[in-house]
């Protein structure tokens, strides 16, 4: 079945930091794959996204590659800021009715 | 355009009491899901939904929980019983297509403590 693995949180940096937080990922197919964030007190909003092998998604300074090779979408920013600390979470989708897979999600708290 | 609504925001219930969430898809959108977010653990499918209809509730426990989304209002999703172990976040997501993945758009969810 499919799963998701992100790095344990909590992630803490201080502003300006350079962000990595890691996902791979155990599917069958050709997943499309997704980076959602959650605000405090809020819902999920989708981030970035790649449908296919070596696409790169981009957003708000966010970037993530997606290899094939190595099962793997790791998040990053080169200079994250305090509005940043949000919960992070690596998601794929397959084919089927189930519309995502989510990993446990990443906190990044990010100090001024 | 409103976004996707859920209520209520916070819900408090007691043990073996009943747990009635809330949710109104975008304009437009017939597909529903239901996923279930455990403190400090990510999202977990529960069931999917489109109109009158349960595609696949796969996710959802077998005992308890039902859901529906009629032709017309909210979809709701219903927890009989309740336990504490049902103390979670809800959310609800809606789509316009079946896979359109990438267009899922979420509600703020419903926090159930369950005292």
């Amino acid at each position: 079945g499919n799963s998701v693995t992100q790095m344990e949180g909590p992630v803490t940096l201080s502003e300006e930091a350079f962000l990595t937080i890691n996902c791979t990922y155990t599917a069958t197919g050709y997943p499309s794959l997704f980076w959602y964030v959650q605000y405090p007190g809020e819902g999920l909003q989708l981030l970035l996204k790649a449908t296919k092998a070596d696409d790169k998604g981009s957003n708000k300074g966010f970037e993530a590659t997606y290899r094939k090779e190595t099962t793997s979408f790791h998040l990053e920013k080169g200079s994250v800021q305090v509005s940043d600390s949000a919960v992070y979470f690596c998601a794929l989708s397959n084919t089927g009715r189930r519309a995502l897979t989510f990993g446990s999600g990443t906190r990044l708290q990010v100090q001024p | 355009n409103a976004g996707v609504m859920q209520n209520p925001r916070h819900l408090v219930r007691r043990r073996g009491q009943e747990a009635r969430l809330r949710c109104s898809p975008m304009k437009g959108h017939s597909h529903v899901y239901w996923y279930r977010q455990l403190p400090e653990e990510g999202l977990k499918f529960m069931v999917y939904l489109q109109k009158e209809n349960i595609i696949d509730e796969s996710g959802m426990p077998k005992e308890r929980f039902s859901a529906e989304f009629p032709k017309e209002g909210p979809s709701i999703l219903r927890i009989q019983q309740v336990v504490r172990g049902d103390s979670a976040a809800y959310f609800c997501a809606s789509s316009l297509r079946q896979g359109e993945n990438e267009k899922l758009f979420f509600g703020s969810g419903t926090q159930l403590s369950v005292l």
